[in-house]
């Protein structure tokens, strides 16, 4: 069974551009979430979304934002780069959205100068 | 999910059993203890998860004392690959994906 995968590996960008990142789930999983992760915040929850619909928020400024496609593979979009958007952006699925039955893609590394 | 203090770094020799201590005082009655493990550039991955007494995988063994305030990741043998950042949460099984933090974890260094 095929795992998570996450485009782009890496990714860089300047301030005030705009990024999308790509997620595609194990097969079979409806739930998509997605993290931020920090070396001095570590992991933060930003949004999950099931079955299409945006079931829960992270709080995070409203340049994040996401959508889930019919066939359950997730974007994630970052509008109006900050230097402190710099991060690995994790993406995660499951069955249901538990949150220990989660399989974590590699991530994407963000940059921004 | 529970608050949980381990040590921010670790070393070891290849060939050594690692243990990694995990502290949660306010753990819950219905509260399960799981462990991950993260490489760098990579994302988390589910190790092992306990309620009480002993669990063991192919992969480690955790130990949970009678009081549950406590747990201890035990990794047999370590090599060089187990180098990575190992992460304790404590938290119901129903928690949702949006409960999920990890804080710094605990660095463990492998050396050869």
């Amino acid at each position: 069974k095929a795992g998570v995968t996450q485009t782009p590996r890496y990714l860089i960008k300047t301030r005030g551009q705009q990024v999308t990142l790509s997620c595609s789930p194990i097969s079979g999983h409806r739930s998509v979430s997605w993290y931020q992760q920090t070396p001095g915040q570590g992991l933060q929850f930003l949004f999950e979304y099931f079955s299409e619909t945006q079931r829960n928020k992270g709080n995070f400024p409203g340049r994040f934002s996401g959508r889930q496609f019919s066939n359950s593979r997730s974007e994630m979009n970052v509008s109006t780069l900050e230097l402190g958007d710099s991060a690995l952006y994790l993406c995660a699925s499951s069955l249901a959205g538990d949150y220990y039955e989660q399989y974590f893609g590699p991530g994407t590394r963000l940059t921004v100068t | 999910l529970a608050k949980t203090t381990q040590p921010i770094s670790m070393d070891s020799y290849e060939g050594q059993e690692v243990n990694i201590t995990c502290s949660h005082n306010n753990i819950a009655t219905n509260d399960y203890i799981t462990w991950y493990q993260q490489f760098p550039s990579q994302g988390p991955r589910f190790i092992i998860q306990g309620y009480k007494t002993k669990v063991t995988n192919e992969v480690a063994s955790l130990f949970i004392p009678a009081d549950r305030k406590s747990s201890t990741l035990s990794l047999p043998r370590v090599s060089l690959s187990d180098t990575a950042v190992y992460y304790c949460l404590v938290g119901p099984p129903g928690a949702g994906s949006y409960q999920l933090t990890f804080g710094k974890g605990t660095k463990l260094s492998v050396i050869p």
